[in-house]
């Protein structure tokens, strides 16, 4: 399966403090892509990479892949309350989209 | 980015009884996803729903129990059919523009409980 793993399972930080989430993955892949999840709620995406990039910014998200060692991280800086929530891997490689376990984030004010 | 909208939000249902959920996109999209979300798990694809042919089932899901229709690029609906508890979880359906190249965008979920 190309299901992505992550680590860990859960996290919990003080608020101005950095969260890092891991993301591995078994298989080639074309693009991997992280999204948010509040409460249950629809997933939100934050950002692709594709499989040819390295690392990749988006305001205060760095995302970077190895596709050497078939991993990704998601480093959130500078971290709210509001960034509480899980935090999903997603792996690409034909048409379809194979998520992983998840991180449940908590930022504690 | 897509708008996508699911109808119903959440439903309590007996179970043996079958409930329709809709996805509505503001948009024509190619490819159209159904995930499964159990209670504290991560997703799982159901099933591919490409317009004009028959959705495409992962293993372990069968067009029986989750019958889909993609009746245009817009649309589509996932039935779960002679439901039991084991059914209740949020289900998702998702879009992508084109293939694994794209970014997928997700619609806020139904959620579902199973009595």
């Amino acid at each position: 399966s190309q299901q992505g793993e992550e680590d860990p399972q859960a996290l919990s930080i003080q608020e101005g403090e950095n969260a890092t989430m891991n993301c591995s993955y078994k298989t080639s892949i074309n693009n991997l892509q992280w999204y948010r999840q509040n409460s249950g709620r629809g997933l939100v995406h934050l950002i692709l990479i594709r499989s040819n990039e390295r690392e990749k910014h988006s305001g205060r998200l760095r995302v970077t892949l190895d596709t050497s060692k078939k991993s990704s991280s998601l480093l959130i800086t500078a971290s709210r309350a509001a960034d509480t929530a899980s935090y999903f891997c997603a792996v690409s490689g034909t048409y379809k989209y194979i998520f992983g376990t998840g991180t449940r984030l908590k930022v504690l004010a | 980015s897509a708008v996508i909208s699911q109808k119903p939000s959440r439903d309590i249902c007996q179970r043996g009884t079958s409930l329709t959920i809709q996805c509505q996109v503001d948009s024509q999209v190619t490819m159209m996803f159904w995930y499964r979300q159990q209670p504290g798990q991560s997703l799982t694809l159901i099933a591919t729903a490409n317009q004009g042919s028959e959705a495409t089932y992962e293993s372990g899901f069968v067009i029986d129990k989750f019958p889909i229709s993609r009746p245009n690029l817009t649309f589509s609906t996932l039935t779960v059919s002679n439901m039991s508890p084991e059914d209740s979880s949020i289900y998702l359906c998702s879009v992508a523009s084109s293939g694994s190249g794209e970014t997928q965008y997700f619609g806020p979920g139904t959620r579902l409980l199973v009595l």
